[in-house]
């Protein structure tokens, strides 16, 4: 019965840099989400992902954010070229259905990011 | 568009009294609602929601929550505040398949 997983939970980079952020998604679920939290503020949708198709990626702030979810299971959330702004702790959310009002998502703990 | 507001940025109240945190969204349509609380390094945890079944909704740890569309509000109460219930607390509004939208939270403070 294990819940949504994340790695790393911590990750510093430096400005410039890469980052590949993973999530596990409760074994079965459709639907997976992308959130980022600021310090501070509550989550802001970034994109969304029904099995291995993206759906929706509106909430992308720039063409250095990218996410897969190539067999419908795990998901990466990849960052290019890291700046501080980028500085938050990205949530993945996962929920069993591909939509419908009222549908429950289950969130994992998180990874803090941090760019220097 | 749907969005929510919590009216109050922090709440701080006594262990064994009652809790209110208030929630009003907005929407042209139905809504379903949620609350969640985020302890420190914890993920995200379901309080309980609405889906239109029942304007009084109870959720977990002794939480309900009350949906009244004349004042669009969805305001979380306890009667009896512990100090386990400390934490971030947020109002979100959803939409079917589309992403939740959040609130921007209201940290709970229990005093001894």
């Amino acid at each position: 019965g294990a819940g949504v997983s994340q790695s790393p939970r911590y990750k510093v980079a430096k400005r410039g840099q890469d980052v590949a952020l993973r999530c596990d998604p409760i074994s079965g679920h459709v639907s997976l989400f992308w959130y980022q939290q600021a310090l501070g503020q509550g989550p802001e949708f970034l994109t969304y992902f029904q099995n291995e198709a993206q759906l929706d990626k509106s909430g992308l702030p720039s063409d250095r954010f990218f996410a897969e979810r190539p067999e419908g299971s795990v998901s990466t959330l990849k960052i290019q070229r890291t700046q501080q702004e980028d500085s938050a702790v990205y949530l993945c959310a996962s929920s069993p259905s591909p939509g419908g009002l009222g549908v429950t998502q289950y969130f994992g703990p998180g990874t803090r990011l941090l760019v220097l | 568009a749907q969005s929510v507001t919590q009216l109050d940025s922090h709440v701080s109240v006594s262990e064994g009294t009652p809790v209110l945190l208030r929630c009003n969204y907005s929407s042209s349509y139905s809504p379903s609602l949620f609350w969640y609380v985020q302890h420190p390094n914890k993920g995200l945890q379901l309080l309980l929601k609405y889906t239109s079944a029942a304007t009084l909704v109870k959720g977990i740890n002794g939480f309900e929550a009350e949906f009244k569309k004349s004042e669009t509000s969805f305001h979380l109460t306890k009667p009896s505040a512990h100090m386990s219930d400390a934490a971030e607390y947020f109002c979100v509004g959803g939409t079917g398949r589309r992403a939740l939208t959040f609130g921007s939270g209201t940290r709970l403070q229990v005093q001894p």
